[in-house]
C-alpha cells in the first residue's frame, strides 16, 4: 500500500454513459498525476496538478475528459459519453515537488466500456 | 526528455541475479535515472533512482558508468514474486515542470 487510494477499483459502464473516478493522494504530496494504461503498454500521462492548479493536459485528453482537484486534496477524473476505446486502467499518482520522478501510484481503476 | 531503450522481455530462474540494462545516449547533465516496477493489475512502484556510480537499497542496485549513457538495474537472487514489468526513466527529477514518460518497459519472467 503506497498511501494513494483510488475508487472505484473496477467500473463497467455502457457506451455513452458518464463515469467519475476519485483519487486520494498521500496527504503531504502537492503534485497529483493521472495516467491511462492499456494492455501491454506503459502508463500514458494524461494530466497533472500542483495543489489545486491543473498545470498540464496531454493532447490524449479529449474534451470528454475533465479532471479537478478542489482544495488541492483529492482529485476526480470524469469521462463523459464513454466510448469503447476508453476501456483502460486509470492510474493516479502523487509526488512531492520537486521530486517529480519519485511518484507513488494508486492501485488504479479498471474501466470497461461495453 | 532523453529516449531510453531496454529489452522488451527477459527470462531468468529463481535464485539468479538479474541485470536489466537501459540505454540512454542523450541523457542530459541534470537528468537522473529512475526505475519503476509494476506487477500485474497494480500501479507502478518506484524502486530506485541514481545519478552516477552505484546506488543500492533493500530492493535493488543501480549501476551507472561514468559516461551515464546506460544504466543497469540489478536484482539479487530473484524469486517468482519478482516477475513484473520494469521501467527505466530518464529526466530532470528536480525540474518542477518535468513529467515522466513511460515506455513499454522490460517484462521480466522468473521461472522456478
Amino acid at each position: 500500500d503506497t498511501g494513494v487510494s483510488q475508487d472505484p477499483r473496477h467500473k463497467i459502464t455502457k457506451r455513452g454513459q458518464n463515469v467519475t473516478f476519485r483519487c486520494d493522494p498521500i496527504s503531504e504530496h502537492n503534485r497529483l498525476y493521472w495516467y491511462r494504461q492499456t494492455l501491454g503498454q506503459g502508463p500514458e500521462f494524461l494530466t497533472y496538478f500542483q495543489n489545486e492548479a491543473q498545470l498540464e493536459k496531454s493532447r490524449l485528453l479529449s474534451d470528454r475528459f475533465s479532471a479537478e482537484r478542489p482544495k488541492g486534496s483529492f482529485s476526480t477524473l470524469e469521462i463523459q459519453r464513454t466510448e469503447q476505446g476508453d476501456s483502460a486502467m486509470y492510474l493516479c499518482a502523487s509526488s512531492l515537488v520537486p521530486l517529480a520522478y519519485e511518484q507513488y501510484f494508486g492501485p488504479g481503476t479498471r474501466l470497461t466500456v461495453t | 526528455l532523453a529516449k531510453t531503450t531496454q529489452p522488451i522481455s527477459m527470462d531468468s530462474y529463481e535464485g539468479q541475479e538479474v541485470n536489466i540494462t537501459c540505454s540512454h545516449n542523450n541523457i542530459a547533465t541534470n537528468d537522473y535515472i529512475t526505475w519503476y516496477q509494476q506487477f500485474p493489475s497494480q500501479g507502478p512502484r518506484f524502486i530506485i533512482q541514481g545519478y552516477k556510480t552505484k546506488v543500492t537499497n533493500e530492493v535493488a542496485s543501480l549501476f551507472i558508468p561514468a559516461d551515464r549513457k546506460s544504466s543497469t538495474l540489478s536484482l539479487p537472487r530473484v524469486s517468482l514474486s519478482d516477475t513484473a514489468v520494469y521501467y527505466c526513466l530518464v529526466g530532470d527529477t528536480m525540474n518542477r515542470d518535468d513529467k515522466i514518460i513511460f515506455g513499454k518497459g522490460t517484462r521480466l519472467h522468473i521461472l522456478p
